[in-house]
């Protein structure tokens, strides 16, 4: 069974710091990662998505790293800013259910002015 | 155009009860996807249609728990029996294709804010 890992829960920074959002996964076996946004009381909005081919994907400034093999990746924030608090998960799609998102727990982010 | 839309946004019931909850996807798509979300945790799989069909449904935690799409659009998750540990955040979300689609991401709903009294 698939299980993702965050760390940290929590973490917050001043406003122009970079920092690195961790995630982990119990088998390597994924189509694809994604990093997902979510703000307090509302949906998932997609913000990156890595196929399990690719190394990395960039956004603006955002960047997303995979290693399959060691079951890890990390988003990258630079430059953050009070509008970036958020809870940010990680979710990998594998398995025999390509449907089938398995999501980590989360981080929430807090950016302070 | 408009996102996945997902009624009622709020729903108090007491336990025992039935509730329906249901989702508009984006029009067009042809996967939909029902998640769980408990306080503090991500949103945890409970069932994916292909058109009409669940393709998967590995997730629903018990029989107490069924969805439906009868279209191939509009789905209708249906609880019987509600029991309080059922209080959480259902959410639905859907996908242009639901095929082996490595560039495929899935849109999601705000979520229904279930609590069962």
């Amino acid at each position: 069974k698939q299980e993702v890992t965050q760390i940290p829960a929590a973490l917050s920074v001043p406003e122009g710091e970079n920092l690195v959002l961790n995630c982990s996964f119990t088998d390597s076996a994924i189509y694809n990662l994604q990093w997902f946004r979510q703000d307090p009381g509302k949906g998932l909005t997609s913000l990156l998505l890595i196929q399990s081919s690719q190394r990395e994907q960039t956004s603006g400034r955002l960047n997303a790293s995979l290693d399959k093999s060691s079951g890890r990746s990390t988003l990258y924030i630079a430059a953050s800013q009070p509008g970036d608090s958020a809870t940010y998960l990680c979710a990998v799609a594998g398995g025999t259910s390509y449907g089938k998102l398995t999501f980590g727990q989360g981080t929430i982010l807090t950016v302070h002015p | 155009g408009a996102g996945v839309s997902q009624t009622p946004s709020n729903k108090v019931t007491e336990k025992g009860k039935y509730v329906e909850l249901r989702c508009d996807p984006i029009s067009g798509h042809t996967a939909l996807y029902w998640y769980r979300q408990s306080l503090g945790q991500g949103p945890e799989f409970l069932i994916y249609f292909q058109g009409t069909g669940a393709a998967d449904d590995s997730g629903l935690p018990n029989d107490r728990f069924f969805a439906v799409r009868p279209e191939g659009s509009v789905s209708t998750l249906k609880i019987q029996r509600t029991e309080r540990g059922d209080s959480a955040v259902y959410l639905c979300a859907s996908s242009l294709r639901g095929t082996r689609d490595l560039l495929e991401t899935q849109y999601f709903g705000p979520g229904t804010r279930l609590l069962v009294l």
